[in-house]
Parts: C-alpha cells; structure tokens; sequence
C-alpha cells in the first residue's frame, strides 16, 4: 500500500542553522507529493508540493525535489528561523484527494 | 483562511458514552474528512466524504459513523467511546479533486481534543 515513512525528531538547531527533513515514500505509479506544518495550537497547512519527478516545490525559503529514482522528498531550508518551528508532515496523494501523511518531525529552533 | 470551525474543541468524557464531534465550512467545498492525529502515527483518516450522503471509511474507521446531510457539516460519531479514541481529531475540506481546479490542497481546522477516561 501507499506510505510515507519520515525521518524521527524532534530536530533542535540554532538559528540560522541549514535544515534537511528527510521524507521517502512507498507507492506505485507516480503520486503528488506535499509538506504540509502544523504551528502550536493549529491545523496543518500546506507548505509546498510537487506533482511529477523532478519538480521542485518553494515557499518561504523551503524547498523540496521529487526525487523519482529515490523515492524521496526532502525538505530544506538554507537558514531557519525561531518561527520556523513546528511539526513538518510529508504526505503523498495516489488518487482522489485522499492524502496519506507520515508521522511528521518536530523542529525545534532555538536563538 | 478557510471557513472551517470545528466543536467542541476540548471534550473530556467517560468510556461508553456517545460523542459527536462537528466540522462546519463556509467554502463549499466538495470533500470533507476526519483525521486523528496522535504521536507517532501523523495523521490517520477515519472517514472522509465525497458529496451529501456521500461517504466513505478511511485507514482506522472502526468505532466511528459519519454523516453529511449538508454540504457545510460533516459530523463524527463515536457510538461508545474507549480510551483508545483518545485524541485530536482534525477536519478537513478540499475542493473538487479533478482537472485543472485540481490543487491537491486540503484545509484543516484547528482540532477537537478529545479525551476518554
């Protein structure tokens, strides 16, 4: 079946600090593939996504390329911010709208 | 943001009883979803609709009915609740899933933290 397997947290870096979550995923045929954040207190939102190999999703200086050869996913960011911490979720969508998520990273930014 | 309000937003209650959790959108907005989420396992979808009256289960739908007689609700019932539905439930709203409308982006409210004792 379809799954989304992330890298374990909580990650703790110092600001401005380079950021890589690592994010693989298990399907067949070729999903959609997102990064969804949830900030303290509220629901997820989404962050970037990238829906065939090789594109590369960007938003707030995070940045994501889908990997085809390697199933994979990650998230970086060149220089992190305290406000940057949060839960990080990579998800994959096979069909429908049906979203499958990983069991998210929490990083911590500290100044 | 997205028109979405769920309530209660903090429940507390006793193993056995009955409890509805509602989800209420102002977007109207084809598909709507509950996810719980819990440490270790993301976010895991219990049952998620298609249209009114229009449902379907999900990854962990046991213990759980859905309804949608609105476009705008979408409620969630645990018929007896156990200390294993412990958790924060997340609706969700997304908008027609086909062609070029097609973002791929789901809404999520804020949560309902529920706990059975």
């Amino acid at each position: 079946g379809n799954s989304v397997t992330q890298m374990e947290g909580p990650v703790t870096l110092s600001e401005e600090a380079f950021l890589t979550i690592n994010c693989t995923y298990t399907a067949t045929g070729y999903p959609s593939l997102f990064w969804y954040v949830q900030y303290p207190g509220e629901g997820l939102q989404l962050l970037l996504k990238a829906t065939k190999a090789d594109d590369k999703g960007s938003n707030k200086g995070f940045e994501a390329t889908y990997r085809k050869e390697t199933t994979s996913f990650h998230l970086e960011k060149g220089s992190v911010q305290v406000s940057d911490s949060a839960v990080y979720f990579c998800a994959l969508r096979k069909y429908g709208n049906k979203l499958v998520f990983g069991a998210g990273t929490i990083l911590r930014v500290k100044s | 943001d997205a028109g979405i309000t769920q309530s209660p937003r903090h429940k507390v209650t006793e193993t056995g009883t009955p409890v509805t959790l509602r989800c209420h959108q102002t977007e109207n907005h084809r598909y709507m979803y509950w996810y719980r989420q819990d440490p270790g396992h993301g976010l895991r979808l219990i049952h998620y609709s298609y249209g009114v009256k229009d449902t379907d289960k999900g990854e962990v739908s046991d213990g759980y009915s859905v309804s949608r007689s609105k476009t705008e609700d979408f409620l969630l019932t645990l018929e007896s609740a156990t200390s294993s539905q412990t958790s924060v439930y997340f609706c969700a709203i997304s908008a027609d899933a086909s062609g070029k409308f097609d973002t791929g982006e789901l809404f999520f409210g804020e949560g309902s933290r529920l706990t059975v004792l």
